[in-house]
């Protein structure tokens, strides 16, 4: 079955670091894959998203490379601000999973603390 | 206004008592979810609908039920509570010509006694 494992938190970051988030996955068939946010109290959102190997998702100065290659999806941002400090999911939809087709598998979550 | 809404926001039950969990939103998506999130475990998913006639378990199915009252509303029911069901609950939305992307709503916490 499809499975998503990212790197386990917390991680704790000074503002204005690099940020990296490993995501790697496994799947039948032809995922898209995704990063959402989680800011405190709150719902998931949407962060960017990749549909085919080579696509780069970007918004808000996060990106991240679908790598078939490595079965990979890391999260990447140059500079982090405060208001990062979240909790970051991977996940995939693989719409090719017969009985799971168009379901998100998350992965477990990553803690980000962004200190001043 | 918030385009998914989940209501109540957070309940505190004993065990053995029934509980629904609301859902309604304003996109216009026909396709809707359910899952729980536990710390630890990411989001699971419980129930999902694709249209008002079509209601499909997820992984966790057990111990729950939906309802899918309109095209706007879905709501989860627990027919006897128990502490293990303490969780994070939270609706999502999708549109039919982007499956892929989901739209959450704030979340409801419930709790167990």
């Amino acid at each position: 079955g499809n499975s998503v494992t990212q790197m386990e938190g917390p991680v704790t970051l000074s503002e204005e670091a690099f940020l990296t988030i490993n995501c790697t996955y496994t799947a039948t068939g032809y995922p898209s894959l995704f990063w959402y946010v989680q800011y405190p109290g709150e719902g998931l959102q949407l962060l960017l998203k990749a549909t085919k190997a080579d696509d780069k998702g970007s918004n808000k100065g996060f990106e991240a490379t679908y790598r078939k290659e490595t079965t990979s999806f890391h999260l990447e941002k140059g500079s982090v601000q405060v208001s990062d400090s979240a909790v970051y999911f991977c996940a995939l939809s693989d719409l090719y999973s017969g009985a799971g087709s168009y379901q998100l598998t998350f992965g477990k979550g990553t803690k980000l603390s962004v200190i001043p | 206004d918030a385009d998914v809404t989940q209501t109540p926001r957070n309940r505190i039950t004993k065990t053995g008592k029934r509980i629904m969990l609301e859902c309604s939103q304003t996109k216009g998506h026909d396709r809707m979810y359910w899952y729980r999130q536990d710390p630890g475990l990411g989001l699971r998913l419980i129930y999902y609908s694709f249209d008002v006639k079509d209601i499909n378990k997820g992984e966790i199915s057990d111990g729950y039920s939906v309802s899918r009252q309109a095209q706007a509303k879905f709501s989860l029911s627990l027919e006897s509570a128990i502490p293990n069901q303490t969780a994070l609950y939270f609706c999502a939305t999708s549109a039919n010509r982007d499956t892929d992307t989901q739209y959450f709503g704030p979340g409801t916490r419930l709790t167990v006694l």
